[in-house]
């Protein structure tokens, strides 16, 4: 089955640059988003298509990718952006569109 | 920008069928990915699948077997059903809006207006 892999936590001081990488279990990747979750919220989506960032979301938060593996950058990280990141990514057959295992962000 | 929320009991008995309701405002049904993800309770993400305003439908292949989502545009709403529950799909539902398609052969897709979660227990 089609697995996205992140790394379980994350620690970064205020200021600092935080990033989340997401590996793709097998053969290339598709497009992948990423979601940010605070406790007790419904995700919102900070990056889709690798790289673009919705409208009202801070330009502080960007993506990119390289191979099987994505990765989302927060630079200067803000107290605010503790939380949950997850990815996700369709299958290369595009029927199963998995979430990656979820990172917690410690500012 | 739409809304949306989910609507359904909060608790089911094993082996029962787990039906949720999302209501749709001020955004038609049509063109986009109508999905729903769950989250158990201190875990991860799950998506559970999507059906687009055509009728096609994509699920989740581990729970493909019971499930079914649905929609009435009449109503501006859209289903879910989760056949023969156990405690394990005791989880936060989201419904959510979703946009996607592919081009030379990559897929994409995101959920960019999610509703607020609707928490259902499933009982032994």
């Amino acid at each position: 089955s089609y697995e996205l892999t992140q790394p379980p936590s994350v620690s970064v001081s205020p200021g600092q640059t935080a990033r989340i990488t997401c590996s793709a279990d097998a053969l290339p990747k598709q497009y992948a988003s990423w979601y940010q979750q605070k406790p007790g919220q419904a995700p919102v989506v900070v990056i889709y298509k690798d790289s673009q960032r919705p409208s009202g979301i801070p330009e502080r938060f960007s993506g990119s990718s390289s191979g099987t593996t994505v990765t989302l950058t927060i630079s200067g990280v803000q107290a605010e952006d503790e939380a949950d990141y997850y990815c996700q990514s369709p299958d290369n057959n595009g029927t199963n569109y998995v979430f990656g295992t979820g990172t917690k962000v410690t500012v | 920008q739409g809304q949306l929320q989910e609507s359904g009991p909060g608790l089911v008995k094993s082996s029962e069928t787990l039906s949720l309701t999302c209501t749709v405002s001020n955004n038609p049904i049509s063109t986009y990915y109508w999905s729903w993800v769950r989250q158990p309770p201190g875990k991860g993400l799950e998506w559970i699948g999507f059906i687009q305003y055509s009728g096609s439908t994509k699920y989740n292949p581990s729970l493909k077997s019971r499930v079914t989502i649905s929609v009435d545009p009449s109503k501006n709403h859209f289903f879910l059903k989760l056949t023969s529950v156990t405690p394990a799909d005791t989880a936060v539902y989201y419904c959510a809006r979703g946009r996607g398609g592919s081009h030379s052969g990559y897929y994409f897709y995101h959920l960019d207006v999610w509703g607020k979660g609707t928490a259902v227990s499933v009982s032994s």
